[in-house]
């Protein structure tokens, strides 16, 4: 199964654009990239995903490398609402939803 | 709309015990998944169902049983409980629609063994 491979902490100031890397070497041609984040006491919340185009939604833009060995993610403007850990997760199995694999995150702190 | 919802929000039991823990998929959710986490890690996957048939399974022993009924809901059992298996138990569903639909969790049931 492809791992990923994130930053285990940040800190952003809040107003400002938080970039949040991760690297999925082992990815393979199929897999898509997922981002969930997790709120303490709550469960994992559905951010983005993408294959390989760039993608943005309400929430946040996923930025996929043309080689698609990382990606990143992008809040436009973090508010203190959005300090979480983040999950980047390359999801496995294609039909029924798949198995997501998650790793330790990055726990960002945004900062006023 | 409701999304994922898990009763109960906390359970507590003790060594040997038995336990089920419930969940209901969001609206039009077909598909169930179920994860562990334990303190200070990522979610592991244990399990999945599909059709009232468990489609997947994750590292976990045969202690660890689930069940989806007509209406998409789920449970997951877990037998002769030990003090690891103390944990977050998350709830996830999504639309076999084919392709990439995600995941939606709810927000758990922590379990403790005394």
């Amino acid at each position: 199964d492809a791992k990923t491979t994130q930053p285990p902490s940040m800190d952003c100031a809040e107003g400002r654009a938080a970039n949040l890397p991760c690297n999925h070497s082992t990815i393979s041609g199929n897999e898509y990239v997922y981002w969930y984040r997790q709120i303490h006491s709550q469960g994992p919340q559905y951010i983005i995903h993408g294959l390989k185009n760039n993608e943005t939604n309400e929430m946040a833009s996923l930025i996929i490398t043309e080689d698609r060995k990382s990606s990143t993610l992008i809040l436009p403007h973090a508010t203190l609402r959005d300090t979480a850990v983040y999950y980047c997760i390359v999801r496995v199995g294609y039909n029924q939803g798949g198995k997501l694999i998650f790793g330790q995150g990055t726990e960002l702190s945004v900062k006023p | 709309d409701a999304g994922v919802t898990q009763s109960p929000t906390h359970l507590i039991k003790t060594r040997g015990q038995q336990v089920t823990l419930r969940c209901s998929p969001k609206s039009g959710h077909d598909t169930v998944s179920w994860y562990q986490q334990a303190l200070g890690q990522g979610p592991q996957f244990i399990f999945q169902y599909y059709e009232e048939e468990e489609r997947q399974r994750g590292n976990f022993p045969d202690r660890f049983s689930g069940h989806q009924f007509p209406n998409y809901s789920s449970e997951l059992n877990v037998n002769a409980l030990l003090l690891g298996d103390s944990a977050l138990y998350l709830c996830a569903s999504s639309m076999n629609a084919g392709g990439n639909q995600p995941q939606h969790f709810g927000d758990g049931t922590r379990l403790s063994i005394l």
